[in-house]
């Protein structure tokens, strides 16, 4: 079956823009999860949906982070007023139930210039 | 602040030898600890899992030992093959949770060699 797929795989953008990044997990997962990795550092987890409702949402750095999942399918990661720092590989997991082992997509690598 | 150490950020080994790698947990409330491997563009594959209510987990190759006293765990691989050679992160949820948010150590690189 399809694993994780994360759109687009690449995203370079001005410090500033706003970006939309798009994961759509293993269908039939409910629990889906996003982390954020810098270079030489392991997965920081930002936000974790259970169905459609964000069940915790306390590694998002700051406001102008957001993500939605309205369909309890899809996600989307949106990062407003995009800053150099934000430069990373986003990271789209699924789970079955929220239980057990994260399966990840490919990850998405965003720079911001 | 790191709640998953995995302090050696290498390891080379010889084919056929064994690969143990490391990892350290601060947290004392974590309960259910996950190794996963990635090769470059790639997302980290789930490689195998281990509860804290067992010692010992096997799967083909790969081992994971827990000593929940010393809250250290370590994954063997025996025989280490070239394909093994990727950057291995040590995960670790707390107790009580949904598997909600895993913490994840720094990785370690690990490069099999002929």
């Amino acid at each position: 079956g399809a694993g994780v797929s994360q759109t687009p795989s690449n995203k370079v953008t001005e410090k500033g823009k706003y970006v939309e990044l798009r994961c759509d997990p293993i269908s039939g997962h409910t629990a889906l999860y996003w982390y954020r990795q810098s270079l030489g550092q392991g997965p920081e987890f930002l936000i974790y949906f259970q169905g459609t409702g964000a069940a915790d949402d306390s590694g998002l750095p700051n406001d102008r982070f957001f993500a939605v999942r309205p369909e309890g399918s899809v996600s989307t990661l949106k990062i407003q007023r995009t800053e150099r720092g934000d430069s990373a590989v986003y990271l789209c997991a699924s789970s079955e139930q929220g239980m057990g082992e994260q399966y990840f997509g490919p990850g998405t690598r965003l720079t911001v210039t | 602040d790191q709640q998953v150490k995995q302090n050696s950020p290498s390891l080379s080994v010889q084919e056929g030898r064994i690969s143990i790698l490391n990892c350290d947990y601060t947290n004392s409330m974590f309960d259910y600890f996950l190794w996963y491997k990635k090769y470059p563009a790639e997302g980290p594959t789930f490689l195998i899992s281990i509860s804290s209510i067992k010692d010992k987990n096997e799967d083909g190759r790969f081992t994971v030992f827990l000593n929940k006293s010393a809250k250290h765990l370590s994954l063997h691989i025996v025989p280490s093959q070239p394909g093994d050679s990727a950057v291995y992160f040590c995960a670790a949820a707390p107790r009580g949770s949904t598997l909600g948010r895993l913490y994840f150590g720094r990785g370690t690189q690990l490069t099999v060699w002929p």
